[in-house]
């Protein structure tokens, strides 16, 4: 089964500041995505950043990047210059090839503090 | 271009009722996928719909059911209703294959007294 697992459930950063979300993985499949959604106190749930399991490169979008060790089952992500906006719940998620079962971590609820 | 719509924003109901949420896809989408929101939780995965037939579905018990229409808007129905069925209800669209890029909508927070 696969299963996904944040460790923090809540963090802060002061704004401008760099701060990194972890998020560590459980499967036996080679294929997969991974992906971090923010999910802001309007609840819709917002596509982050996105990380395809063969691609050894890491994404990045912007401020937002991530740190994806396949071996280590861990894909963290990192935000810099944190903004006011950033604040939200930060979910980590997985997705097997063909399989239209997404996994969520529990989340971490980030705050910028000004 | 509009996106994932969700209806009602928000329902309350008691235990042993009905409910039935409603899901219009993004434009130019055609699969709808339903997930429960847990408060303090991340989504689980309902069920998939597509070609109004349910592809896939994960681990909830069969009061759970669904519809697609011909528009590719989607229904949620869940009978029978229990405390614990209390959650966010997140509907997600996507185009045919797309698995992994789903757009979400704003979802329906049910309440069950």
């Amino acid at each position: 089964a696969q299963t996904v697992t944040q460790s923090q459930p809540e963090m802060s950063v002061q704004e401008a500041e760099t701060v990194t979300l972890s998020c560590t993985y459980d499967t036996s499949e080679n294929n997969y995505y991974l992906f971090w959604y923010k999910q802001p106190p309007s609840r819709q749930m917002i596509l982050v950043i996105r990380q395809e399991a063969y691609k050894q490169q890491n994404a990045t979008e912007n401020r937002f990047s991530v740190n994806f060790q396949k071996a280590a089952k861990s894909f963290s992500l990192k935000i810099s210059d944190s903004q006011l906006g950033d604040t939200a719940m930060y979910f980590c998620a997985f997705i097997r090839y063909n399989n239209n079962d997404m996994r969520f971590g529990a989340g971490t609820r980030l705050t910028v503090k000004p | 271009d509009a996106g994932v719509t969700q209806s009602p924003t928000h329902l309350i109901k008691t235990r042993g009722q009905q409910v039935t949420l409603r899901c219009s896809p993004k434009s130019g989408h055609d699969t709808v996928s339903w997930y429960q929101q847990a408060l303090g939780q991340g989504p689980q995965f309902i069920f998939q719909y597509y070609e109004e037939e349910e592809r896939q579905r994960g681990n909830f018990p069969d009061r759970f059911s669904g519809h697609q229409f011909p528009n590719y808007s989607s229904e949620l129905n869940v009978n029978a209703l229990l405390l614990g069925d209390s959650a966010l209800y997140l509907c997600a669209s996507s185009y045919r294959d797309r698995y992994n890029e789903q757009f979400f909508g704003p979802g329906t927070r049910l309440t069950v007294l």
